[in-house]
């Protein structure tokens, strides 16, 4: 079965940083089928990103994916308070069919 | 708009059951794959399981046998019904709606929290 391996765990940065975020699989996973979330306590998950790099209505720009194979990855230009978040990768296609990775909590330095 | 109401959570003792349902709107459901995710307490997000608009349905391994999930294309609503139930299954249960051919969920419901104790 496939697993999503995500780091670092915890990645501590200041309104205005960079932040790389790292999505790494045991098996290749399709470009069309890779995917991030942010996660904030008491809200349900929001799409990010899908097919690896398309940006879903509404998310700005700061937000973006690249990758293929086994290594992707999720980069957010320049943090605002609003991105302080969990962010998860997901996978499709692989066994089992759908699989999210352990998470990657963004929080403030 | 797109909307997903989930309802049906609440408490249940060791072994016993509970049905989620979550109810869409907004969009012609027959198209759509559905999921049930839960997130445990202190925990990441888990898939548990999905349907396709004809029926066919996918399990996370930690629920086959256990967990069923249906839909009525009639009344817009997917339905997970949870059998044994056990303590690990406590968690926040999200519906979501797949955007099509991309294997992700675009929509999702606000969750339903299940509670499994004696």
């Amino acid at each position: 079965e496939i697993v999503l391996t995500q780091s670092p765990g915890t990645l501590s940065l200041s309104p205005g940083d960079r932040a790389t975020l790292s999505c790494r699989a045991s098996q290749s996973v399709h470009i069309n089928y890779l995917a991030w979330y942010q996660h904030k306590p008491g809200q349900p998950p929001r799409l990010l990103l899908y097919g690896t790099s398309s940006r879903s209505a509404g998310i700005p720009d700061r937000f973006s994916g690249s990758g293929s194979g086994t290594d992707f990855t999720l980069t957010i230009s320049r943090l605002e308070p609003e991105d302080f978040a969990v962010y998860y990768c997901q996978q499709y296609g692989n066994s089992p069919l759908w699989r999210f990775g352990q998470g990657t909590k963004v929080d403030i330095k | 708009e797109v909307q997903l109401v989930e309802s049906g959570g609440g408490l249940a003792p060791p072994g016993g059951s509970l049905r989620l349902s979550c109810a869409g709107s907004g969009f012609t459901f027959i198209d759509y794959v559905m999921v049930w995710i839960r997130q445990a307490p202190g925990k990441g997000l888990e898939w548990v399981s999905g349907i396709r608009g004809g029926g066919t349905t996918y399990y996370e391994d930690s629920v086959k046998g256990r967990f069923v999930i249906s839909r009525d294309n009639s009344i817009n609503t997917v339905y997970l019904d949870m059998n044994s139930l056990r303590g690990e299954d406590t968690a926040v249960y999200y519906c979501a709606r797949e955007r099509r051919g991309s294997g992700s969920f675009e929509f999702w419901g606000q969750g339903a929290l299940v509670t499994v104790s004696s």
